[in-house]
C-alpha cells in the first residue's frame, strides 16, 4: 500500500476482554514500531521489530501486552484482559533499515476505549 | 538511554508572529534529532531531522531547527506562523543502530487571528 495501514481505526471494548490491533507497514520497510499515545503523555514506545532480529520489547508496560510480526510484514499488537488505563491511541510506524536514524512513517492509529 | 524534554505543553501565537518550540535532549554522544508534527485528524509527519554537519537544518512548511550541543537543545522555529500550523509538535531523539526513537510529550500549538 501507499502508507502504513492500521485497523480498526476505533475499538471499544469492555474491561477484561482481549483486543487485537493490526498494522500493515509500507512494503519493503524492515523496521516496525508500536507506540502508545495518551493524553498529555506524548508517544510512549512499546515494541520494535527489525528484520529477523529479536524484537525490542523493553517498552511493553505489562505482560498483558504482546506483539508479533508475521513474515516480516504485518504486525498484531494484542492486549489481554484490558484495563481502563489501556485506553489510548495505538500508533504503528515503519521505516527502511535500522532504527534510531531513519524517518518513521506513521499510520493513523487505533483509538482504543476500554469501558 | 536517551530522553527528550519539551518544556512547553501548550503555546498560543498570533498568525504572522514568529514561533520557537523548545526541545532538550539527554544523550551521551551526538544524537539523531527529529521534529514531527501531528495535525488534527492526521498521522505524524516528519518536519526535519539532524544527523551531522550544519547545525541549522531546514524542513518542510518553512520550519527550521538549530542543534546546540552546548545546550543539549534542538529548538524548532518558524519566522511567520500560519493558521494551518496549529497542531501537536513532537521532538524525538535517536541513538542510532538498532534502537527505537524516543519522543517527547509534545507541545500543542494554537494559532489565533
Amino acid at each position: 500500500g501507499a502508507g502504513v495501514s492500521q485497523s480498526p481505526s476505533n475499538k471499544v471494548t469492555e474491561k477484561g476482554k482481549d483486543v487485537e490491533l493490526r498494522c500493515d507497514p509500507i512494503s519493503g520497510h524492515t523496521a516496525l514500531y508500536w507506540y502508545r499515545q495518551s493524553l498529555g503523555q506524548g508517544l510512549e514506545f512499546l515494541i520494535y521489530f527489525q528484520g529477523n532480529s529479536a524484537p525490542d520489547k523493553s517498552g511493553l508496560p505489562s505482560d498483558r501486552f504482546s506483539a508479533e510480526r508475521t513474515g516480516g510484514s504485518v504486525s498484531t499488537l494484542t492486549i489481554q484482559r484490558t484495563q481502563q488505563e489501556d485506553s489510548a491511541v495505538y500508533l504503528c510506524a515503519s521505516s527502511f533499515g535500522v532504527g534510531g536514524n531513519e524517518k518513521l512513517f506513521f499510520g493513523s492509529g487505533t483509538q482504543l476505549s476500554v469501558l | 538511554a536517551q530522553s527528550v524534554t519539551q518544556p512547553d505543553i501548550h503555546i498560543t501565537v498570533s498568525e504572522g508572529a514568529s514561533l520557537e518550540l523548545r526541545c532538550n535532549y539527554s544523550y551521551g554522544a551526538t544524537p539523531y534529532l527529529f521534529w514531527y508534527v501531528q495535525s488534527p485528524g492526521q498521522g505524524l509527519q516528519l518536519l526535519l531531522k539532524y544527523f551531522s554537519g550544519d547545525t541549522l537544518v531546514q524542513g518542510i512548511k518553512g520550519f527550521e531547527a538549530e542543534f546546540k550541543r552546548s545546550q543539549s537543545s534542538f529548538n524548532l522555529r518558524k519566522p511567520s506562523v500560519h493558521w494551518s500550523d496549529a497542531a501537536e509538535y513532537f521532538c524525538a531523539v535517536g541513538a542510532g543502530g538498532n534502537t527505537p526513537l524516543v519522543f517527547g510529550k509534545g507541545t500543542r500549538l494554537s494559532v489565533i487571528a
